[in-house]
């Protein structure tokens, strides 16, 4: 039973509009949520994060927003570049066992001219 | 650098055979964790450690052991590869705001 869901595998997003990728988690004690990138061929980096007290949070083109009356959240990319095609992980954890972080199955961005 | 080293990078081997990849980090993290990747599942957590001496299983950990006897080092231990144990790996290492990770050992059993 997957407790953080990616529920579109896939995005394609034309250059300079916004990319919206959409989580969904199960677990109401999840408190902190975070989003990773990935390129072939490397691992996972760290992107973006927001605390369950919050429910906005930016850095410079990124946006996340948490719903936690929704148990949703979402990664806003504005505009949208081409070094943004990649795959994005949503990710939750809680904060009494932070080294337990739970991931998504991924979303594949791509970013077309 | 700040930076989570895993070895070997590739690594081919063959169902039964011992073997041991390694992870170091130069953070002085306390959390370190394994995670498996594999087509339509995600990042699947093996094992995670809090601290030296202090492991416990993630969502996947049969086959695998960890250990944690240096703060900087979690190798993952497989005693008895199988063929489904074929993954991308990944160790990470933690502060306790995000893991950073390493750039992932691709494992094949045959």
């Amino acid at each position: 039973d997957q407790q953080v869901k990616q529920n579109s595998p896939s995005l394609s997003v034309q250059e300079g509009r916004i990319s919206i990728l959409n989580c969904d988690y199960t677990n109401s004690m999840f408190d902190y949520f975070l989003w990773y990138k990935k390129y072939p061929a490397e691992g996972p980096t760290f992107l973006i994060s927001i605390s369950s007290i919050k429910d906005k949070n930016e850095d410079g083109r990124f946006t996340v927003f948490l719903n936690k009356s929704a148990k949703h959240l979402s990664l806003h990319i504005v505009p949208s570049q081409p070094g943004d095609s990649a795959v994005y992980f949503c990710a939750a954890s809680d904060e009494s066992s932070a080294s337990k972080i739970i991931f998504g199955s991924g979303t594949r961005l791509s970013i077309r001219p | 650098e700040a930076q989570v080293t895993q070895n070997p990078r590739y690594l081919i081997t063959v169902t039964g055979k011992k073997l041991t990849v390694t992870c170091s980090q130069n953070m002085n993290h306390e959390y370190m964790s394994w995670y498996r990747q594999d087509p339509g599942l995600g990042l699947r957590q093996i094992y995670y450690s809090m601290n030296v001496e202090v492991t416990d299983k993630g969502d996947v950990p049969e086959g695998y052991k960890v250990s944690r006897k240096e703060k900087r080092n979690f190798p993952l231990i497989l005693e008895s590869p199988s063929p489904n144990q074929t993954s991308l790996y990944f160790c990470a290492s933690s502060d306790n705001y995000g893991y950073t990770f390493g750039s992932g050992t691709r494992l094949t059993v045959v």
